[in-house]
């Protein structure tokens, strides 16, 4: 069953801004990992962020984790039109069973 | 880096027929795999989990009997849709745990699936 939420649903934007995502889960959580999505393409996996972590940065990318809200967003800043994709975030449960739970996605627009 | 394929890219097939896909990780052995589902602008659903040598674990409202996953070797797990409907048109897409058992999946590039 999925348990995260996103939003905004969908998110357009002026290249050169920073776009900004969220995230919302339910239960207990060993990680969470965001994803991005080309259209009718596999997954791409950006970055893993551990319950114990506050903030992790890959590049453009920072991801921040406030487990007593049980939140995450992805902050991608100085936006690029290669940048337009749907983003996931996928929660790894506490239970060691390897399964992700994915979020309802934001779809980011970036124009150029 | 690990790499994961599905085979076909895409299917299209008609109503009653059986589909079956593979999902092969190319460069390491994985002993869990699992299978999503994903509807045109929707998320991915975890349909089941897959484990070699033994039986697939099923999410709640997903039907074994329609979806059979075989997990035969460490390197390749199959889905095959039976008696397949429209409804079952879909993005069907795989991934494989990291070897470590780590948190870690990777990906297979999915398969999109049309009954006509």
């Amino acid at each position: 069953s999925q348990q995260g939420e996103e939003d905004p649903q969908a998110l357009s934007i002026q290249e050169g801004e920073n776009a900004t995502m969220n995230c919302s889960y339910k239960t207990s959580i060993n990680n969470l990992q965001w994803y991005r999505q080309n259209s009718g393409r596999g997954l791409v996996h950006l970055i893993l962020i551990r319950s114990n972590e506050r903030e992790k940065h890959s590049g453009r990318l920072r991801v921040t984790l406030d487990t007593s809200k049980k939140s995450s967003s992805l902050l991608i800043t100085a936006s690029r039109a290669a940048d337009t994709a749907s983003y996931f975030c996928a929660t790894a449960l506490s239970s060691n069973t390897g399964k992700l739970i994915f979020g309802q996605g934001t779809t980011l627009q970036v124009k150029p | 880096g690990a790499v994961v394929s599905q085979h076909p890219s895409w299917v299209i097939c008609k109503s009653g027929t059986s589909v079956k896909i593979e999902c092969r990780s190319l460069d390491f052995q994985a002993t869990t795999m699992f299978w999503y589902r994903q509807f045109p602008k929707q998320s991915l659903m975890l349909m089941a989990t897959s484990n070699e040598g033994s039986k697939a674990t099923y999410e709640q409202g997903v039907e074994k009997d329609k979806f059979l996953i075989n997990h035969a070797s460490l390197t390749l797990s199959t889905l095959t849709v039976t008696s397949a409907h429209p409804e079952d048109s879909s993005f069907y897409i795989c991934s494989a745990r990291a070897p470590d058992e780590t948190y870690e999946q990777y990906f297979g590039p999915g398969t999109r699936l049309t009954v006509t």
